[in-house]
């Protein structure tokens, strides 16, 4: 199977800008997409194929893809973005990181 | 509003069977497919399998395959995750969500049910 890794945690200060890795063997090649689980919450969609915004995500969200790194960027970060996130793409099954759990300072 | 309702909360026994169930609306059900996606207790989500309501044609994980069974009710805008004998470990959170792809799937999840708990215990 193929395997996304992400990193435990990313801890930023408010107003920072939080970048959360997701590494995969030619992960620039796959289209990736990104969700935001909230305690108690289901997860939600906040970018797909790399790097588009679903109707209702700030534009603070963004994503960018290479090589064996895709990354999601959370800037200006508030405390409302606590939150664990992850990747996800499609290979021959559907492949979800460990997830990546967001502290704000 | 486009949404996914899951079914309420489970306790069962080991051993003893169970459906769950995911009703859609506000789009057309047929034509998009539904995924169900675990989440053990403080772990993270896992893939478990994939549902195409106009033919059902289904696409299981390979950790999965065996153990559960994905199935629809177009007549009633419903998908169901299924289980003949459940075990402790199958105690976790179950969630369903709409494939964004409309006819294929492969695309992110855009919607999502508000999930399935299930315990297993005896």
């Amino acid at each position: 199977s193929y395997v996304l890794t992400q990193p435990p945690s990313v801890s930023v200060a408010p107003g920072q800008t939080a970048n959360i890795t997701c590494g995969g063997d030619n992960i620039g090649s796959k289209s990736v997409h990104w969700y935001q689980q909230k305690p108690g919450q289901a997860p939600i969609l906040v970018v797909f194929g790399d790097s588009d915004r679903p109707s209702g995500i700030p534009e603070r969200f963004s994503g960018s893809n290479s090589g064996n790194t895709a990354t999601l960027s959370i800037s200006r970060v508030e405390a409302g973005d606590v939150a664990d996130y992850y990747c996800q793409v499609w290979e021959s099954s559907c492949e979800f990181g460990g997830g990546t759990k967001l502290t704000v300072l | 509003e486009v949404q996914l309702v899951q079914s309420g909360a489970e306790v069962k026994k080991p051993g003893e069977s169970l459906r769950i169930s995911c009703k859609a609306s506000g789009y057309s059900f047929s034509t998009s497919w539904i995924a169900w996606v675990r989440q053990m207790p403080g772990k993270g989500l896992e893939w478990m399998g994939i549902i195409y309501p106009s033919d059902s044609d289904i696409r299981y994980s390979p950790s999965i395959q065996g153990q559960v069974r994905l199935s629809v009710d177009e007549s009633v805008d419903t998908a169901y995750l299924q289980w003949t004998s459940l075990r402790a470990s199958d105690t976790g959170m179950y969630y369903c969500a709409r494939d964004i792809s409309s006819g294929y799937y492969g695309g992110p999840f855009d919607i999502w049910g508000q999930g399935t708990m299930v315990i297993v215990s005896s």
